[in-house]
């Protein structure tokens, strides 16, 4: 199975801050990857597919990139609705996998 | 508009089972892959399986496989998942989500979820 490494766990920032998350595959999954924003009691929504591909009504200061095993997903200029855990997630395989997720909260 | 609501979910015993069930509506639900994923009290999430559009071709997490059953009704709109041998690390919300696009692709929709707990 292909395994799924983000970093960090945690990030602190402020509003307007750039901020990165990285996501690491254990095998090659060319541009097959998703990234994922998460917020308390709700289901993930897709933010990013086909690692920089923007979905649909996604703000433009959510960008993605990479290919291979790295990836970045970066927020240009934090906004208080951004503070939330995001995942990435391979679909490479028909075997799914995420990664563990990256908590970004409030300096 | 896409909606996905899932069911089935509550409290069951170590060692017995439970079918969720997932209604959708607002798009073509045969042309569409559709998953389950979970998520155990705070922690991420866990992708469980997905079927494929015609619900020929089915396949499971190592975590689950050999006792979690997916299927289909096209004729219904429904995604079904069937629990067997269900276990304490099972506990979880489940939430049933949509393929973007045909063939392999990421989760464009996902449901509310519905909370299964594991426990005597």
């Amino acid at each position: 199975d292909i395994q799924m490494t983000q970093s960090p766990s945690t990030l602190s920032a402020s509003v307007g801050d750039r901020v990165t998350i990285s996501c690491r595959a254990s095998q090659r999954i060319p541009s097959w990857l998703a990234w994922y924003q998460q917020k308390p009691g709700k289901a993930p929504k897709l933010l990013i597919y086909r690692a920089s591909s923007l979905e649909s009504g996604v703000p433009s200061r959510f960008s993605g990139s990479g290919s291979g095993t790295e990836f970045t997903l970066t927020i240009s200029s934090l906004q208080p609705d951004d503070f939330a855990t995001y995942y990435c997630q391979q679909y490479n395989s028909y075997l799914y996998t995420f990664g563990q997720g990256t908590k970004l909260e409030i300096k | 508009q896409v909606q996905l609501v899932e069911s089935g979910g509550g409290v069951v015993q170590p060692g017995r089972s439970l079918r969720l069930s997932c209604a959708a509506s607002g798009f073509t639900f045969s042309a569409y892959g559709m998953h389950w994923v979970r998520q155990a009290p705070g922690k991420g999430l866990e992708w469980v399986a997905v079927i494929s559009y015609d619900g020929s071709s089915k396949y499971y997490a190592d975590s689950v496989r050999g006792r979690f059953t997916i299927s289909r009704d096209n004729s219904k709109n429904t995604v079904s998942l069937q629990m067997n041998s269900l276990r304490a690390e099972d506990t979880a919300i489940y939430y049933c989500a949509k393929d973007k696009a045909v063939g392999w692709s990421p989760l464009d929709y996902w449901g509310q979820g519905t909370l299964v707990t594991v426990s005597s």
